[in-house]
């Protein structure tokens, strides 16, 4: 089955500076791929997503890449800003039909 | 537009008691997606209901099942409860598939569950 691993696991930044987090898949016929943001006691939330026919998506501060060669994904988040602070998850959806997770990475923006 | 709704928003059982957790996706969504997420970890597929069948399911023993109703809510059965399944239960729900990608899943507040 399909495989997400996500680096890294905690991720500390001083506010304005860029974050980035990245993720690998195993199977090559995955071809959707959303992140979530998820603060704490809250819901995941969906913040950005790319399909495989893409190679990159922007939305203002947020954007991410897809690797369909290499089978890796990244978030980048630019200018972050406390409210930035969150445990934030990838994924990917397969042709098991089904979205498969990582592990999360806590990023942490220090005022 | 509300979005997905979840309830008993906690709940706590003893082992070997059966639990009932209920989600109400967002209108017009047909496929209901339930995960877990037990503290400090990821989120586990465990089952996706679309047009009232079971389309797949995850990892998870036979004593984790659930079904989908006419107005597609979503029940969510655990029997014979174990200390380890103490965690948050989410609910996400989705427009129908396509062929070629799947859609946006957006997700519930979830229930968490405590085993005592």
């Amino acid at each position: 089955g399909e495989n997400v691993e996500q680096h890294p696991s905690t991720l500390s930044v001083q506010e304005g500076d860029s974050a980035v987090i990245k993720c690998t898949y195993s199977d090559s016929a995955s071809n959707y791929f959303p992140w979530y943001k998820q603060e704490l006691g809250k819901r995941p939330q969906l913040i950005i997503d790319i399909r495989s026919n893409v190679g990159e998506k922007k939305d203002q501060r947020i954007a991410v890449t897809l690797n369909k060669t290499a089978k890796h994904f990244s978030l980048h988040i630019t200018e972050t800003q406390p409210e930035d602070s969150a445990v934030y998850f990838c994924a990917a959806w397969n042709a098991g039909n089904m979205l498969t997770f990582g592990g999360g990475t806590r990023l942490m923006v220090k005022p | 537009e509300a979005g997905v709704t979840q309830s008993p928003t906690h709940l706590i059982k003893t082992r070997g008691q059966q639990v009932t957790l209920r989600c109400s996706p967002i209108s017009g969504h047909t496929s209901v997606y339930w995960y877990q997420q037990a503290l400090g970890l990821g989120l586990q597929f465990l089952l996706w209901y679309d047009e009232g069948e079971e389309r797949n399911r995850g990892n998870f023993p036979p004593r984790f099942s659930g079904r989908q109703f006419p107005n597609y809510s979503s029940e969510l059965n655990v029997n014979a409860l174990e200390l380890e399944d103490s965690a948050l239960y989410l609910c996400a729900s989705s427009s129908i598939p396509g062929s070629f990608s799947n859609q946006p899943q957006h997700f519930g507040d979830g229930t968490r569950l405590s085993i005592l």
